[in-house]
Parts: C-alpha cells; sequence; structure tokens
C-alpha cells in the first residue's frame, strides 16, 4: 500500500490537458512545500519534472505545471503529446520517521 | 553535468548480502547535497530505501532499517549500500540519486537490477 494516493491509470488525446492527483496527509503534502513529481518512461529512471510543488527544473517543458491545495497535490500536462506518455510518479518529504514517500504510480497513456 | 553509476551483483542468493556501490561523477560527495538509495521491484512502483549526508548521517526506510547500512567514502567519492538477509520480496531495479535542498530527486543513476533467487 502506497503512502500518497494516485489513480491508476489517466488518458487523453493529442492536444487535450489531463491532471493527476496525489492526495496524502496533514504530515506530508498539506504539511510542506516538498512536493515533487517524476516521469519514467519503460526502461529508463525517473526524470525530476516538478519541484517544491510547482517549480520545474531547467529543461522541463512549461506544458507541465503542478500545484497544491490542502493535503492534495495535482500535475497538469496541456498540450498532450505521445511522448509524455510514461508513468508520473509523486513524492514528498514527511515529518514520519520515512522521511520520503512516494505515490504509487500513474500510468498516462495518449490516445 | 552529475552522473551516478550504480554497481550491483546482479544476481544474490536468498538469506545473502546484497552489495551495492554508486559511483558519483560531476560533483562531490561532501557538496552540501544529500544522498541516497531508490528500489523499483519489477513492474511496481518507487520505494524509498535511505537517504545519507557526507557525515555520514543517515535516514533509513523503518521497514529496512534492520537489514540496511548505508555509507559513503568521500575519498573514492561514492556511496554504498548493504542490505542482509535478502529475499525475492527484494528482487528491485536499485537507484542511486541525489537529493537539491528541498528533497526533490534531481539526479538518478541509470539503475542495476538486482535479483534474489536461488
Amino acid at each position: 500500500q502506497s503512502a500518497l494516493t494516485q489513480p491508476a491509470s489517466v488518458s487523453g488525446s493529442p492536444g487535450q490537458s489531463i491532471t493527476i492527483s496525489c492526495t496524502g496527509t496533514s504530515s506530508d503534502v498539506g504539511g510542506y512545500k516538498y512536493v515533487s513529481w517524476y516521469q519514467q518512461h519503460p526502461g529508463k529512471a525517473p526524470k525530476l519534472m516538478i519541484y517544491d510543488v510547482s517549480d520545474r527544473p531547467s529543461g522541463v517543458s512549461n506544458r507541465f505545471s503542478a500545484s497544491k491545495s490542502g493535503n492534495t497535490a495535482s500535475l497538469t500536462i496541456s498540450g498532450l503529446q505521445a511522448a509524455d506518455e510514461a508513468d508520473y510518479y509523486c513524492s514528498s518529504y514527511t515529518s514520519s520517521s520515512t522521511l520520503v514517500l512516494f505515490g504509487g504510480g500513474t500510468k498516462l497513456t495518449v490516445l | 553535468q552529475v552522473q551516478l553509476q550504480e554497481s550491483g551483483p546482479g544476481l544474490v542468493k536468498p538469506s545473502e548480502t546484497l552489495s551495492l556501490t554508486c559511483a558519483v561523477s560531476g560533483d562531490s560527495i561532501s557538496s552540501g547535497y544529500y544522498w541516497g538509495c531508490i528500489r523499483q521491484p519489477p513492474g511496481k512502483g518507487l520505494e524509498w530505501i535511505g537517504t545519507i549526508y557526507h557525515s555520514g548521517t543517515t535516514y533509513y526506510n523503518p521497514s529496512l532499517k534492520s537489514r540496511l547500512t548505508m555509507s559513503v567514502d568521500t575519498s573514492k567519492n561514492q556511496l554504498s549500500l548493504r542490505l542482509g538477509s535478502v529475499t525475492a520480496a527484494d528482487t528491485a531495479v536499485y537507484y542511486c540519486v541525489r537529493y537539491n535542498n528541498n528533497w526533490a530527486l534531481d539526479y538518478w543513476g541509470q539503475g542495476t537490477l538486482v535479483t534474489v533467487s536461488s
């Protein structure tokens, strides 16, 4: 059982927008700005897409945006492209002894 | 460009110890960042294993803590992981990572598959 809750799958057509949610608690997502999102293509290492809730590392497309409300963080991908098809994971710092929590991952299918 | 390169055994027998080394290049392991390991069982999600600072301060996943030891060798600019009494449940791709200053994993190694089997 994953500590952060993500939908198992989402889908969208090219050009559309999709949003992936990530729900935690006040001890992790809701309590800190340290929420990050990762993209993972099959057979590859995850890639950091968002950090500090909504900041993008250099080189990440501005089609990727994110936000947080209460205990739920969200990743939005606009102008969907075939290359966006991947697994997406959220992560949060936590005040518990676990230190870092991951969501179970969301498989994005571009129809 | 920061690069992390994992070196692992590939295959480990049940009840034995898994030893993994991660060589860091493009940055000093003493640079002030935290470093760590993440694993991913085949077809499953990411699991945090542990985090270490160059001073030797460690944070371990409570579910692995009794079997886990992480260390850094600043002279070789590498970190090491030892996981004892392994079972098939420890079969996974093991990644080495660097944390930015806000607990995001900004650099990842390519990962190394470790299979636990007799």
